[in-house]
């Protein structure tokens, strides 16, 4: 199956500061990704949708100016949690899709974020 | 709002016998449907697809069946061992006008195969 690449797969930081999670499809075209949270012994939750070239599309709750999405080209689309706070630590997933739905879709390994 | 609904109870099973998980939803009619297995700290790697006029899908071990009338599927994973443990997630697509296609999933059900 295709191959969709994020790092870094753990990262610790500071309270107050920001960090930036990569996405990366690396043998196929993603025209859409999707970027979920998931807390222990729970479920993926889909926190937007980013199409390439344009704005990302986030799912009720979710704060845009936190999370930032950029999805610049084809094969990356980056999350950055801004000002993060103890309670922003969780996973973080990413997944891209090579077609419009209808298709498997291809799962970064994740991150798993604390913030201190 | 559409729902969909694994059992979040664990499901513990002898190795060689057949785990059965369920998935139902509710108001949506999907096209097709899917399952992914997680393990630990891992992203989910897709399994199988079935579409709404495909009654049964098998690959290997996995076994999906696919009731549209009952909206509800069913995922069984035969002679099962032990590296079959993991947490199988199901999915469907749905659509919203802003986003296109969202694959979204179900609660997940963790299995533990015991030798």
């Amino acid at each position: 199956g295709a191959v969709v690449s994020q790092h870094p797969s753990r990262v610790i930081c500071k309270s107050g500061t920001s960090v930036k999670i990569e996405c990366r499809s690396l043998d196929f075209q993603a025209t859409t990704m999707f970027w979920y949270r998931q807390f222990p012994k729970q479920s993926l939750m889909l926190m937007a949708t980013s199409n390439e070239g344009s704005k990302a599309t986030y799912e009720q709750g979710v704060e845009k100016d936190k999370f930032l999405i950029n999805h610049a080209s084809l094969t990356l689309s980056t999350l950055t949690v801004t000002s993060a706070h103890p309670e922003d630590s969780s996973f973080y997933i990413c997944s891209a899709r090579d077609a419009d739905g209808y298709t498997e879709a291809f799962f970064g390994q994740g991150t798993r974020l604390t913030v201190v | 709002s559409q729902k969909i609904e694994q059992n979040s109870e664990a499901l513990n099973i002898q190795e060689g016998k057949t785990a059965t998980l369920t998935c139902n939803y509710t108001n949506y009619s999907p096209a097709y449907l899917q399952w992914y297995r997680q393990d630990p700290g891992r992203g989910p790697v897709f399994l199988l697809l079935i579409r709404e006029n495909e009654k049964e899908k098998r690959k290997e071990r996995l076994k999906v069946t696919f009731d549209t009338t009952l909206k509800q599927s069913l995922f069984h994973i035969t002679a099962s061992q032990p590296a079959d443990s993991a947490t199988y997630l199901c999915a469907l697509d749905i659509y919203s006008k802003a986003a296109g296609n969202k694959l979204t999933f179900g609660g997940g059900t963790r299995v533990l195969v015991k030798p």
